[in-house]
């Protein structure tokens, strides 16, 4: 069965930290990886991973795909407190759905 | 602008009524999906549509139905609420081919009484 698990559940860091959450995946047929952010209501795109060992990137964010080890990785630089939401990995295998973790529950404090 | 619209942000419904949700895309994509989330659960698929009047059951498929009449509209569907139903729904859309990610809604949080 396909399954995703993100880790920590949830995280308390102060502004100027840096963050990694984490993405561990089972799937029978990967397609792409990718990460949501979800702040009061819509999760929003942040990147797709496809490729393993190819860092996508954006501002102070990160992300990079191991498919040997079955893992992805996001990362933040400097938090900031709008950086406080849920963030969600979700798999795409072969038949186009998306499988969802639990979702990190990040929380940036002043 | 890509935009996925539902119909009400908050409802609140009585035990054993029927619940309509609606769900509005206008990128012209051919999939669409119903998911709920839950605290501690992310968000699990109910049901999808790859085209108009297709469904197919997603993990979660108990105590709801789906209609597709439309390719830029589908409806989630609570025949008979219970309060276990009582949760956020998000609607997403993506294009068939290729790795393309899903845009999503607002949400429609729903409680059951």
């Amino acid at each position: 069965e396909d399954k995703v698990v993100q880790s920590p559940l949830s995280l308390v860091v102060h502004e100027g930290d840096t963050v990694t959450l984490n993405c561990s995946y089972e799937v029978t047929n990967f397609r792409s990886l990718l990460w949501y952010k979800q702040e009061k209501k819509a999760p929003t795109f942040l990147f797709m991973l496809t490729s393993s060992g190819i860092e996508k990137k954006s501002g102070r964010l990160s992300s990079i795909l191991d498919k040997k080890e079955l893992f992805s990785i996001l990362n933040i630089t400097a938090t900031q407190t709008g950086d406080s939401a849920i963030y969600l990995c979700a798999l795409k295998g072969n038949t186009g759905k998306l499988i969802f973790g639990q979702g990190t529950t990040l929380q940036v404090k002043p | 602008d890509v935009k996925v619209t539902q119909s009400s942000r908050y409802l609140v419904k009585r035990t054993g009524e029927k619940v309509f949700l609606e769900c509005v895309q206008d990128m012209d994509h051919e999939n669409m999906f119903w998911y709920r989330q839950d605290p501690g659960l992310g968000l699990r698929l109910i049901y999808f549509s790859y085209d108009v009047k297709m469904k197919e059951k997603g993990d979660i498929p108990e105590g709801y139905s789906v209609s597709r009449e439309k390719k830029e509209r589908f409806s989630l569907i609570l025949e008979s609420a219970s309060t276990n139903q009582t949760s956020m729904y998000l609607c997403a859309s993506s294009h068939r081919q290729g790795a393309y990610e899903q845009y999503f809604g607002p949400g429609t949080r729903l409680t059951v009484t």
